[in-house]
């Protein structure tokens, strides 16, 4: 069965390009959370989508970040003017329950961003 | 804030040879405490949730267990396919965000 799907899966960019990132949830899920993983650490939340709200952006690192779901399903991760910081893995996960019910995720392998 | 300490960072077992890994945390209240399987370039796969202090689950080699303070991973007689980053995350009641551990990287030599 289709699991998460993420692209593109390795991107390079030189510093102060634009990146967009794309996940294809599994179908009929309601919720979508993007997560940060930089090298040798854990996921860090960014932000979360039940259907096409944005309930949260707390973890968006800048206003140079910023994420859609316009109808619902798949979701764009974007970020603009790319720093070196910005250098890791971005995973999107999606569950098919809502707010609190929502700690058993399904996550895509990921996007890997290298700004160069 | 919620905090997810992991330890040891790496552990390296030989096949057979059974281990625990700890996942310490702290919040001011917990929902849930949620372990998760990484294989290298790959997203995190789900494992458990345990909900209360004194829970257990088990899966195959693995069982999960929770106190009021830390979770255990127990791997029983552990096989090479076990080898990866075993990740805890916590849920504090008043969010819907995980928050995670760094990781335990285990590997296992036949």
């Amino acid at each position: 069965g289709a699991g998460v799907s993420q692209s593109p899966r390795y991107k390079v960019a030189k510093r102060g390009q634009d990146v967009a990132l794309r996940c294809d949830p599994i179908s009929g899920h309601v919720s979508l959370f993007w997560y940060q993983q930089a090298l040798g650490q854990g996921p860090e939340f960014l932000t979360y989508f039940q259907n096409e709200a944005q309930l949260d952006k707390s973890g968006l690192p800048s206003d140079r970040f910023f994420a859609e779901r316009p109808e619902g399903s798949v979701s764009t991760l974007k970020i603009q003017r790319t720093q070196q910081e910005d250098s890791a893995v971005y995973l999107c996960a999606s569950s098919p329950r809502t707010s609190r019910n929502t700690g058993e995720l399904f996550f895509g392998e990921g996007s890997r961003l290298t700004v160069l | 804030e919620d905090q997810v300490t992991q330890s040891p960072e790496a552990l390296r077992l030989q096949e057979g040879e059974s281990s625990s890994l700890n996942c310490s945390y702290t919040v001011s209240g917990l929902r849930g405490l949620f372990w998760y399987r990484q294989d290298p370039g790959k997203g995190p796969e789900f494992l458990f949730t345990l909900y209360s202090a004194g829970e257990e689950k088990e899966k195959e080699r693995l069982k999960a267990t929770l106190t009021k303070k830390e979770s255990f991973l127990h791997i029983t007689a552990p096989k090479p396919e076990d080898s990866a980053t075993y990740l805890c995350a916590v849920m504090d009641t008043n969010d819907y965000k995980l928050s995670f551990g760094a990781g335990t990287t285990v590997t296992v030599r036949a």
